[in-house]
């Protein structure tokens, strides 16, 4: 069975700081996907970036990137330029190719300080 | 807002009632998700369904069933509800049977089991 493991349950950071969200996967599949997503006391849940497994390039969407690292199956998050609207709950997904359902970490509290 | 549509955004029942969740998926999407998210348990993938099949069945307790309508909207029924049973039920859906591109989350229904 597919498990993600946020070992962070709360981060903070200064607002125009960068920080670093951690995540690990355990899975023996070779063809699978992996997720950021956001949720903000909205609850709204929303993805903030996706990265393919058969990808070696690190995926990058403006001030968020992710340092993939395939053989040592961590999956980190790196907000740039922090702002006091990421703050938010993260959480780390895990997708297997053939698979149906997204396995979700159990979350990390990001904290904005002005 | 994601397109996702859920219906209604809050619910307070008591022990052993019945209650219907309602999740109106993005035009055009044929795929429904559902996923219960609790304190304890994080976010749990219930059952999907596609273009009004059922296709995956996840941790759904045998007390809960959902079905999808042929005009691709879903509900989630719970019964016999129990005081555990209290968390944030989330819709998503996608436009095909898979979860490897996006999926588009509704702001969820928070049950309240009293």
């Amino acid at each position: 069975a597919q498990t993600v493991t946020q070992s962070q349950p709360e981060m903070s950071v200064q607002e125009a700081e960068t920080v670093t969200l951690s995540c690990t996967y355990d899975t023996s599949e070779s063809d699978y996907y992996l997720f950021w997503y956001k949720q903000p006391p909205s609850r709204q849940m929303i993805l903030v970036i996706r990265q393919e497994a058969y990808k070696q390039q690190n995926a990058t969407e403006n001030r968020f990137s992710v340092n993939f690292q395939k053989a040592a199956k961590s999956f980190s998050l790196k907000i740039s330029d922090s702002q006091l609207g990421d703050a938010a709950m993260y959480f780390c997904a895990f997708l297997w190719g053939s698979n149906y359902k997204l396995t979700f970490g159990k979350g990390t509290l990001l904290t904005v300080n002005p | 807002d994601s397109g996702v549509t859920q219906t209604p955004k809050h619910l307070i029942t008591a022990t052993g009632q019945r209650v219907t969740l309602r999740c109106s998926p993005r035009s055009g999407d044929l795929s429904v998700y559902w996923y219960q998210q609790s304190l304890d348990q994080g976010l749990q993938f219930l059952i999907q369904y596609y273009n009004g099949e059922e296709r995956a069945k996840g941790n759904i307790l045998e007390r809960f069933s959902a079905q999808q309508f042929p005009d691709l909207h879903s509900e989630l029924n719970l019964s016999s509800l129990e005081l555990g049973d209290s968390a944030l039920y989330f819709c998503a859906s996608s436009g095909g049977d898979r979860l490897n591109t996006e999926a588009f989350f509704g702001q969820g229904t928070r049950l309240t089991v009293v």
